[in-house]
């Protein structure tokens, strides 16, 4: 595709329920970042994966959150046992750098999540 | 955590005048980017600076970086409603970007 896609759009889930975000980088984008932005704030990193790999998950704030990345193109986040607290828009964002941030990340238009 | 901070937290012009913001953030870095960020959604790239740089343009946009004081600057000329954002500032280190808490700014017609 010509951007990052992020799918859904909007997610409304109940406490306590599992929740996955999917991201679709652009094709042949080695590295791949999930963010998080909460309301008036900045993009808070999660993960960065490089290919397959998660090189980086220390952003990751508890167990329950897991993100995967089998192929190394599409990439999905798994929360578990969702907490109001994550709502939040969820935004993916690749990069063609093969190893260290000197490139543009494109990003994804997000995915707002609701737990109610 | 956020390390940068940007200055002013919101910025309201009119139409045609310059914009500066101000970006101050914690350790070394690579490089510095800033964004742009239309209702709440995604970002969009607007210029990279490297560590060994001290001033870039690109358009109506200028960046500089001061590396001793660890403080990057945005000044958007001859702003247009359409600049209407909010606009973030992003260190990277070896390759994990970290973002500031914004600059909203709203250009008047």
């Amino acid at each position: 595709g010509a951007g990052v896609s992020q799918t859904p759009s909007n997610k409304v889930t109940e406490k306590g329920k599992y929740v996955e975000l999917r991201c679709d980088p652009i094709s042949g984008h080695t590295a791949l970042y999930w963010y998080r932005q909460s309301l008036g704030q900045g993009p808070e990193f999660l993960i960065y994966f490089q290919g397959t790999g998660a090189a980086d998950d220390s952003g990751l704030p508890n167990d329950r959150f897991f993100a995967v990345r089998p192929e190394g193109s599409v990439s999905t986040l798994k929360i578990q046992r969702t907490e109001r607290g994550d709502s939040a828009v969820y935004l993916c964002a690749s990069s063609s750098s093969g190893g260290g941030s000197y490139n543009e990340q494109f990003f994804g238009p997000g995915t707002r999540l609701t737990v109610l | 955590s956020q390390q940068g901070e940007e200055d002013p937290q919101a910025l309201s012009i009119q139409e045609g005048e310059n914009a500066t913001m101000n970006c101050s953030y914690k350790t070394s870095i690579n490089n510095l980017q800033w964004y742009r960020q239309n209702s709440g959604r995604g970002l969009v790239h607007l210029i990279l600076i490297r560590s060994n740089e001290r001033e870039k343009h690109s358009g109506r946009l200028r960046v500089t970086l001061d590396t001793s004081k660890k403080s990057s600057s945005l000044l958007i000329t001859a702003s247009r409603a359409a600049d209407t954002a909010s606009y973030f500032c992003a260190t990277a280190g070896t390759y994990k970007y970290i973002f500031g808490t914004g600059t909203r700014l709203k250009v008047l017609a």
